[in-house]
């Protein structure tokens, strides 16, 4: 079956420093990719997508780019700030066997920044 | 994307009684999602719920404990039946919205249902 799997949290960067959160995948065809945040106490925002091999999604100074031959995703920021502090999740999307649209999540990765 | 309001956005319980949920979107959609997301976890999809069928269950949901409304293409509702603490988790519902062909499936999600139960 599907399955995603993130870096260990939780991560913690002094403000302007780079972020890089690994998430790898398993998952038969071809799925689309998805990053998504969670601010405390808030629901799940999508942060950015890649639908297909070598797509590089990206949303507010965030990147991941959609790696088939190391079947991998990994979220980056060049310069995270404070604001930033959040859990971030790693997600596929593929259908079941029973062919039903489903997300398969990771465990998600909570970062904090400071100042 | 599609707007979603979730009521109520908190609530305490005792255990033993039933609490319901509602999600609202601003669109009409085919595919909503419900998901529970207990404390300091991920998300663990509990149901699919299409308008005009039955809800979907996944392995360790069942109708009885989680009983799920979908009259219109805007609205669904979940049950929390005769809840125990074990059932304190945020509950969040999610919409599919496709922007073009096969593939291009997103979900977005509302804001979440924060339940303690004592």
């Amino acid at each position: 079956g599907n399955s995603v799997t993130q870096m260990e949290g939780p991560v913690t960067l002094s403000e302007e420093a780079f972020l890089t959160i690994n998430c790898t995948y398993t998952a038969t065809g071809y799925p689309s990719l998805f990053w998504y945040v969670q601010y405390p106490g808030e629901g799940l925002q999508l942060l950015l997508k890649a639908t297909k091999a070598d797509d590089k999604g990206s949303n507010k100074g965030f990147e991941a780019t959609y790696r088939k031959e190391t079947t991998s995703f990994h979220l980056e920021k060049g310069s995270v700030q404070v604001s930033d502090s959040a859990v971030y999740f790693c997600a596929l999307s593929g259908t079941t066997g029973a062919g039903s649209y489903q997300l398969t999540f990771g465990k998600g990765t909570k970062l904090s920044v400071i100042p | 994307s599609a707007v979603i309001s979730q009521k109520p956005s908190r609530d305490i319980c005792q255990r033993g009684t039933s609490l319901t949920i509602q999600c609202q979107v601003d669109s009409q959609v085919t595919m909503m999602f419900w998901y529970r997301q207990q404390p300091g976890q991920s998300l663990t999809l509990i149901a699919t719920a299409n308008q005009g069928s039955e809800a979907t269950y996944e392995s360790g949901f069942v109708i009885d404990k989680f009983p799920i409304s979908r009259p219109n293409l805007t609205f669904s509702t979940l049950t929390v039946s005769n809840m125990s603490p074990e059932d304190s988790s945020i509950y969040l519902c999610s919409v599919d919205q496709r922007a073009g062909g096969p593939g291009t499936d997103t979900q977005y999600f509302g804001p979440g249902t924060r339940l303690t139960v004592l």
